[in-house]
């Protein structure tokens, strides 16, 4: 089947501007996480969502970064009044079971660029 | 909120070599331990994982060596191919935030 997709797969914003990054996770799939990729560097974990229950937010590095995702199905990632520094690739990537001991399925990122 | 630290950095290694990397963890409540492996361009993708109630296990050239008392497990590529270049991460599970070490670039020249 469908593996993650995630959309736009490259955004050039003007500094300051807000922007929406879209992922749609494998169906069924109850977990979803985002992570932030700065070029040559690991995986910086930002958000996770599972199911109904609150999501884990404690990555999120500041308050003009929000997500919201629909149930088990389409989340999107918002950052508001981008910065230079926002400047990565933003990877989604989701699980098939309600704990931790189970794969991540990832797309190819949206590579956002702050100019 | 170093809980994975992965070594080396960086490799290279001629074509047919073994080629292994390790990951060094802090936290006893992670119970699964895959790598993941990166194409440029593309998201990180399951290589290999092992539980930790077995000590190696093995698929084809890849092999996943875990020891629990030392809080360690490696990857260890057999006769390393040009095709394998790539990023390889850590990413220990357990009752936490998932948490990737910073990776390791490996380099396979003919």
């Amino acid at each position: 089947g469908a593996g993650v997709s995630q959309s736009p797969s490259n955004k050039v914003t003007e500094k300051g501007k807000d922007v929406e990054l879209r992922c749609d996770p494998i169906s069924g799939h109850t977990a979803l996480y985002w992570y932030r990729q700065r070029l040559g560097q690991g995986l910086e974990f930002l958000i996770y969502f599972q199911g109904n229950s609150a999501p884990d937010k404690s990555g999120l590095p500041s308050d003009r970064f929000s997500a919201e995702r629909t149930g088990e199905s389409v989340s999107t990632l918002t950052i508001q009044r981008t910065q230079q520094e926002d400047s990565a690739v933003y990877l989604c990537a989701s699980s098939s079971r309600s704990t931790y001991n189970s794969p991540l399925h990832f797309g190819n990122g949206t590579r956002l660029t702050v100019t | 909120q170093q809980q994975v630290k992965q070594s080396p950095q960086s490799l290279i290694v001629q074509k047919g070599g073994i080629s292994i990397i390790n990951c060094a963890y802090e936290n006893t409540a992670f119970d699964y331990f895959p790598w993941y492996q990166q194409f440029p361009g593309k998201g990180p993708a399951l290589l290999i994982a092992i539980r930790p109630d077995v000590s190696e296990k093995k698929e084809g050239r890849f092999t996943i060596s875990f020891n629990k008392s030392a809080k360690q497990f490696s990857l260890h590529i057999m006769d390393s191919q040009p095709g394998d270049s790539a990023t390889y991460f850590c990413a220990p599970l357990g009752n936490t935030p998932l948490v990737f070490g910073k990776g390791t670039r490996l380099s396979v020249i003919a």
